[in-house]
């Protein structure tokens, strides 16, 4: 799976959006660009994936560029429950493995 | 979704002992995987957990150091042995959603401390 870079911290406005950077410059056509989160003392939780389309729930927006090198997560307005470590994720793997990289820790501000 | 929950939550151990943690889905699941987290780190992954078939090791993780069961579509255990206080972690678990592996749920975690 590819390597993923992310800058290891961010402060963000609440009401604010948020968006997060990744980078993935030797991502392969297969590998999916996930991302999770983790709040203080609980386990990560999904927030979106995509492949070459840009994605949008009810969590989040993910922006691939057309290479595919890098993508940016948007928390659209940003809350103090979204206070976490982010995670951006390429993989290839079918069955849902997971390879964590360092993650990026957002810190929203009133 | 999924629900998983995960026993004990937390525990303190003496070293040289061994320490099985239960993670339980709601539902029923090929694959389940187990993942340590050391105090302030990222989650790294130790193994999966195939139903019906012995455990698959991630590169730095062994058998011997860390059983794996798996006995049914809903359960796995892992065992930590013969811990050492550099076993200090919080250990999780984690499976799919129903009808995707493209989103993954995780338990609560366990947090072990080893004195």
């Amino acid at each position: 799976d590819a390597k993923t870079t992310q800058p290891p911290s961010m402060d963000c406005a609440e009401g604010r959006a948020a968006n997060l950077p990744c980078n993935h410059s030797t991502i392969s056509g297969n590998e999916y660009v996930y991302w999770y989160r983790q709040i203080h003392s609980q386990g990560p939780q999904y927030i979106i994936h995509g492949l070459k389309n840009n994605e949008t729930n009810e969590m989040a927006s993910l922006i691939i560029t057309e290479d595919r090198k890098s993508s940016t997560l948007i928390l659209p307005h940003a809350t103090l429950r979204d206070t976490a470590v982010y995670y951006c994720i390429a993989s290839t793997d079918s069955w849902g493995k997971l390879q964590f990289g360092a993650g990026t820790q957002v810190v929203v501000t009133p | 979704s999924a629900v998983i929950s995960q026993k004990p939550s937390r525990d303190i151990c003496q070293r040289g002992t061994s320490l099985t943690i239960q993670c339980q889905v709601d539902s029923q699941v090929t694959m389940m995987f187990w993942y340590r987290q050391q105090p302030g780190q990222s989650l790294t992954l130790i193994a999966t957990a195939n139903q019906g078939s012995e455990a698959t090791y991630e590169s730095g993780f062994v058998i011997d150091k860390f059983p794996i069961s798996r006995p049914n579509l809903t359960f796995s255990t892992l065992t930590v042995s013969n811990m050492s206080p550099e076993d200090s972690s919080i250990y999780l678990c984690s499976a799919p959603g129903l009808g995707s592996y493209n989103e993954q749920f995780f338990g609560p975690g366990t947090r072990l401390t080893v004195l």
